[in-house]
């Protein structure tokens, strides 16, 4: 199974700052099988990035993926009031599909 | 446009079962990966299972050999039926889907409750 380690637990952060966050895997996932969600309270996750660096349809372009092998970054910039959610990647490389803990991206 | 649709949650004693059911609208469950994934209370993410073209069936290890994933092309539905049911499986389960291998599209999710 890949482990997906996620970090920091939480960004605290204004809108209008850059979010950075990590996704290191346990063993290599290749670029093409990397995918990251948005999800807020109460509602379903929503698809944000596949293959490390493609935006799902409909997805605003300061929402950027970057990374391969092991380490991958999802970049928020000019961070939103609507932006402050928890963040999950995940792994698709194998049909074990795994996720990480999640980043929690709250108003500072 | 797509919409997932679950039902069939409650409350359930453990060791008992349970089917959830998932109406697709918008694609066609016999040729793409459905899936289920779910969230216990204030925890993270869990993929479950999946079902592709064929009878590719997909289970986590925490889950095998208890719930079984299948799919009625002619409803164009997908379902999960849980046997053996323990507390830990209390959840909020997602039914996933689209046109890869990762979940393009999800339902609101329908709550299972294992409550001894």
């Amino acid at each position: 199974e890949i482990v997906l380690t996620q970090s920091p637990g939480t960004l605290s952060l204004s809108p209008g700052e850059t979010a950075t966050l990590s996704c290191r895997a346990s063993q290599s996932v290749s670029s093409s099988y990397l995918a990251w969600y948005q999800q807020k309270p109460g509602q379903a996750p929503r698809l944000l990035i596949y293959g490390a660096s493609s935006r799902a349809t409909g997805i605003p372009d300061r929402f950027s993926g970057s990374g391969s092998g092991t380490d991958f970054t999802l970049t928020i910039s000019r961070l939103e009031p609507e932006d402050f959610a928890v963040y999950f990647c995940q792994q698709y490389l194998t049909s074990l599909w795994t996720f990480g803990q999640g980043t929690t991206v709250e108003t500072k | 446009d797509v919409q997932l649709v679950e039902s069939g949650g409650g409350l359930i004693q453990i060791g008992e079962s349970l089917r959830l059911s998932c109406a697709v609208s918008g694609f066609n469950v016999n040729n793409k990966y459905t899936s289920w994934v779910r969230q216990a209370p204030g925890k993270g993410l869990e993929w479950v299972s999946s079902i592709y073209s064929g009878d590719s069936r997909y289970y986590a290890d925490s889950v095998k050999g208890r719930f079984t994933i299948s799919r009625d092309n002619s409803k164009n539905m997908l379902y999960l039926q849980m046997t053996n049911l323990r507390a830990e499986d209390t959840a909020v389960y997602f039914c996933a889907g689209g046109h890869s291998r990762f979940f393009s599209f999800w339902g609101r999710g329908t709550l299972v409750t294992v409550s001894s």
